[in-house]
């Protein structure tokens, strides 16, 4: 398996350029989630979804659309790049939710916004 | 809304020295989960605590949950190099399923 994948690793936007970041995961979970995370803040959740067709807000969702057509994929858009949006973004998946499950990081994409 | 606090902010220890983090939920948690984060790196998941008083042990670190479910703690015996990176706590937002608070996480460095 090969886990929790994400594209690109790295990338960089002029303000206002749009662009999906792409997340998949092979372990069957219905469980996906977006965090953002900046130097002293730790992780924040942008965005989750508890199944296909489901989604919802987390702590930081402005800016940001999600969708999810199927299991395995959960990407991320931002519509008009803003220099705020400047960060590192992880997704992670689990089977059952936060409650009483492990949460399965990919590698992260490091987003600059110029 | 809920908040998750880690102290401290940061460690630097000998190596062979212990390591200790702590983390305070302003709400009671009904679990709390630690990651681990490499320089560079995705958080990894290290362990769940879900009952009150709860100590886990793995290895050279050991973890409680407190009685009233609303801290916990990391210790390290004898920190190696190998001990490196960001300690982050994570409890479940507002007793949500699905919305998970993480601290702001101890780094932790270690000189050989």
């Amino acid at each position: 398996n090969a886990g929790v994948t994400q594209t690109p690793k790295f990338q960089v936007l002029k303000t206002g350029q749009s662009m999906t970041l792409q997340c998949a995961q092979d372990m069957n979970h219905e469980y996906m989630s977006w965090y953002r995370q900046d130097p002293g803040m730790g992780l924040r959740l942008i965005h989750y979804s508890v199944g296909a067709g489901i989604t919802d807000q987390g702590e930081v969702p402005n800016g940001y659309n999600v969708s999810r057509s199927t299991t395995e994929d959960f990407p991320l858009r931002l519509l008009s790049a803003a220099p705020s949006q400047t960060s590192v973004y992880f997704c992670a998946s689990s089977s059952q939710g936060v409650l009483a499950d492990t949460q399965y990081f990919g590698p992260g994409t490091r987003l600059t916004v110029l | 809304g809920q908040q998750v606090m880690q102290i401290p902010q940061y460690q630097h220890v000998q190596e062979g020295e212990d390591f200790t983090t702590y983390c305070n939920s302003s709400t009671t948690l009904s679990n709390i989960q630690w990651y681990k984060q490499r320089p560079g790196g995705h958080p990894v998941f290290l362990i769940q605590l879900v009952k009150s008083g709860e100590v886990k042990k793995q290895k050279r670190l050991t973890f409680q949950f407190g009685e009233a479910k609303k801290n916990s703690s990391l210790h390290i015996t004898a920190t190696q190099t190998t001990d490196v990176g960001t300690y982050f706590c994570a409890g479940p937002s507002g007793g949500s399923n699905y919305k998970l608070t993480f601290g702001k996480g101890t780094l932790l460095t270690v000189n050989p």
